[in-house]
Order: C-alpha cells, then structure tokens, then sequence
C-alpha cells in the first residue's frame, strides 16, 4: 500500500495563477483533508471532505475550493495563487468510528507564490 | 472556538523522561491526538485519548483530563530520534484543530 500520496512535491507559482494539487489514498478510508502548515507553526484546516461528493469548510477556506469526486481522490484547487498562499500544503485521511481520531497524512506539497 | 496551548520548546538528555503539556479551550470535542513530525517530514499519528486517564504506547504514553481541558504526552527513555515537534490536536465536530506544536532537542 502507498498510503497517501501527494502530487506535484514542490511547485512554484506566480500571482495570479491557478493550480490544483492532487491527494490519492489507498486505505479506502471516507475521510479526507487539506492542511496547510507555515514555518514554525500547527497545522490548519482548508477544507474536509466526509465521503465522495462531500466538502466542507475548515478552519481557512478562502482562496481555495476543493472536490471529491471519486472516494480515493481529494483535489485542492487554487485559482488565483496569492503570496499569502505560499505553505506546506498536506493532505490527510481517516477511517470511520474510533480510528476516526488517527489521520494518515501525505508527504507535503512545498508551494510558493511569487 | 477552538485554541490550544502548547510550550514552544523543550530540551532533554538522551535517557530521561519529558513531558509535553496541552490546554485547549473548546466544548463538544471528541478527544485529544497527538502527533510527532520530523523537520521537513509529514506528521505521523502517535496516540488519542477518547476518556480520561493514561494510554500507554511503548515508550511513549498519553494522558487527559476533560474537567481540567488538559493533557499530556511522556516520552520515557529519550531517544536521538525523538528530537521533532509534536502537536496535540482536538476533533470539534468534524473539525480537527491543532496546537502550535512544541519542538522537542534530545541531547546526548
């Protein structure tokens, strides 16, 4: 099992380009996530998704749109890439019930805006 | 909301027993996680505690106290590969909030 993937590793952006960063699992787990983390600090949610055709807003939303067409693919979308969105971005995913607490996270994707 | 607290850093011999304290300040969650990340790794889950009291995973064991919105993490016999950040995070919901993390030095 590769677990959960995350495509591309490393990109570099412009102001104002748009770009999606794509998650893959493997654990056939319902939950999936997008965070993003900045230097020397936690990790905060974008936006979560608790089943295929389900997203929902995290924590910071603005800026980004996501979709979950398909239960083992969770997209992050940015359309009009902004300095302020320069981040590790990490995805993460967790099965249903008491394992729900024990998330399964991606390798990052290093993003900067210029 | 949601926030929790966690020291920003934490320094111990190789050997000893460190603890890591978290406060948080929320209702309505569903436990308390923590998380250990390797600089320029991804986080990787280490322990939750649904209820109150200690959980113990090896070397490492976890701890909670709802009426007190306080927990801990205790890593016994340091190891040189201990030396990360580690991050308490509680579910609001279907929400995950995570603390700011507390690096943690291991020296020889």
């Amino acid at each position: 099992n590769a677990g959960v993937t995350q495509t591309p590793k490393f990109r570099v952006l412009k102001t104002g380009q748009s770009m999606t960063l794509l998650c893959a699992q493997d654990m056939n787990h319902e939950y999936m996530y997008w965070y993003r983390q900045d230097p020397g600090m936690g990790l905060r949610l974008i936006h979560y998704s608790v089943g295929e055709g389900t997203t929902a807003k995290g924590e910071v939303p603005d800026g980004y749109n996501v979709s979950r067409l398909k239960k083992q693919n969770f997209l992050l979308g940015l359309e009009s890439a902004a300095p302020s969105q320069t981040s590790v971005y990490f995805c993460a995913s967790s099965s249903q019930g008491v394992r729900h607490n024990e998330q399964y996270f991606g390798p990052g994707t290093r993003l900067t805006v210029t | 909301g949601q926030s929790l607290e966690q020291p920003s850093e934490v320094t111990a011999v190789e050997g000893a027993i460190v603890q890591i304290n978290c406060t948080y300040q929320t209702s309505g969650f569903y436990g308390l996680s923590w998380y250990q990340q390797h600089d320029g790794g991804a986080p990787t889950f280490l322990s939750y505690n649904a209820l109150d009291g200690l959980e113990e995973t090896g070397r490492f064991s976890s701890f909670l106290s709802r009426s007190d919105s306080y927990g801990y993490l205790l890593l016994q016999e340091l190891q040189m590969k201990d030396s990360a950040s580690y991050f308490c995070a509680v579910l609001y919901g279907q929400n995950f909030v995570f603390g700011p993390g507390t690096r943690l030095s291991v020296l020889p």
